[in-house]
This record gives C-alpha cells, sequence and structure tokens, in this order.
C-alpha cells in the first residue's frame, strides 16, 4: 500500500504567476484535504474535497482553488502568486466510512518559493 | 488569531525521562484534540487524540491529558527515546468534523539528549 505522495518536491516561481500542486491519495481515501505551513507556524487548513466536491475551505482567497479526480487524486492551484504564498503546501488524505471521518495521512508536502 | 497555541517551541529531555508537551486552546468549540509529530522533509504523523468527554487517553508511551476549564492539553511521552526526536503539533477540531479541518498549534521541537 503507498502512502500520499506530492509533486513536485519544490517549486519556484515568481510574483503574479499561476501554480499547480498535485497529491496522490493514500489507496482506499476518498477524501483529500489542502494544508499551508508556512516557516515558523502550524498548518493552516486551505479546503477538503469530498467525491470531487469541495467539502469545507477555510481561511483562504478564492485565488486559491483545488481539484479531486474520479480516482481520488487531487490538485491545489494558485492563481496571482505572491510573496506570502512562499509555504509547505501539505495534502492528506483520509476515508470516510459510515460518515465518519478517519485519521487523515500527509504526505511530505511541496515547498514554494515565490520570489 | 492563533486559536491553537504551543508557547514552548523548543524542548529538551534526556533520554529514558518523561517529555511534556503543552498546548492551549481559545476556542470553546474545539471538541476533539489530536498531536501530530514530524520529521524533517516528512508529512505530519498521527500520534494520539482524544475527545472533550475524556479527559486522559493513552497509548503506549503516549499519554494525552485534557483540562477543559483551563483549555489545556499535554503529551507526556514515558520514557523519552531518541528516536522522539521531531516536531510535535497539537491539533483541535470541532464537531463534526472529528479528525478533518484541523486547526494546528505552531508546533514544539522536542529533542532527546542520549
Amino acid at each position: 500500500e503507498t502512502g500520499v505522495t506530492q509533486s513536485p518536491t519544490h517549486l519556484i516561481k515568481t510574483r503574479g504567476q499561476q501554480v499547480t500542486l498535485r497529491c496522490s491519495s493514500q489507496s482506499g481515501h476518498n477524501t483529500v484535504s489542502w494544508y499551508q505551513q508556512a516557516l515558523g507556524q502550524g498548518p493552516q487548513f486551505i479546503f477538503q474535497y469530498y467525491r470531487e466536491e469541495e467539502n469545507g475551505r477555510g481561511n483562504f482567497p478564492p485565488r486559491f482553488s483545488g481539484l479531486q479526480f474520479p480516482n481520488y487524486s487531487s490538485e491545489l492551484n494558485v492563481n496571482a502568486l505572491e510573496l506570502d504564498d512562499s509555504a509547505l503546501y501539505l495534502c492528506a488524505s483520509s476515508p470516510r466510512v459510515a460518515g465518519r471521518q478517519e485519521t487523515q495521512y500527509f504526505g511530505p508536502g511541496t515547498r514554494l518559493l515565490v520570489l | 488569531d492563533q486559536q491553537v497555541k504551543q508557547n514552548s517551541p523548543s524542548l529538551s529531555v534526556q533520554e529514558g525521562r518523561i517529555s511534556i508537551l503543552n498546548c492551549d486552546y481559545t476556542n470553546s468549540m474545539f471538541d476533539y484534540f489530536l498531536w501530530y509529530k514530524k520529521y524533517p522533509a516528512e508529512g505530519p504523523t498521527f500520534l494520539i487524540s482524544i475527545s472533550s468527554i475524556k479527559d486522559k487517553n493513552e497509548d503506549g508511551r503516549f499519554t494525552v491529558f485534557l483540562n477543559k476549564s483551563a483549555k489545556h492539553l499535554s503529551l507526556h511521552i514515558v520514557p523519552s527515546q531518541p528516536g522522539d526526536s521531531a516536531v510535535y503539533f497539537c491539533a483541535a477540531s470541532n464537531y463534526p468534523f472529528g479528525n478533518e479541518k484541523l486547526t494546528f498549534g505552531t508546533g514544539t521541537r522536542l529533542t532527546i539528549i542520549p
């Protein structure tokens, strides 16, 4: 059983550009959440997808958007990058069984640097 | 507004002794609390959780204590081992989210001295 994988591991972009980060969920997990971890901070919840639909969102502007695919893999898209978007982006997958959310398993993250 | 606070950025403990990591929260709607451990270049790994209907949960060397009136929880590791050296995050959520949509603290770096 493979764990949660993310690509790329590192990325450098310039202000104003757009970026797409990818996450492959753990096998059998139908829910994926994205978190942003700025330097020296804890992870902050961006949004969650369940069965290809957004299922909750944290305090992030609309230029942060996502997708979940039928195989439960996911993308995080960020438009009009700002310097403060520089952070580690973590993806977490979990199964939802009988309406109950089970433990989240995190990927290693993608480190984004915006210059 | 930091709703989950870990006021100690770092902690050093001798191998074999008890490690105590602390966490405070301000949102009284939180009713489920978790501890995650993070090694460099890896994602956070779930350690232990506690529901607000309990005041203690134990799993092997790890015990989490919850004091709802003080809005405080702590993680005890006994005995501490070198492999426990990592960053520990406290996290919380409110009904009905349980394990999801977590609010994290800023983390405490634990170093176990051999």
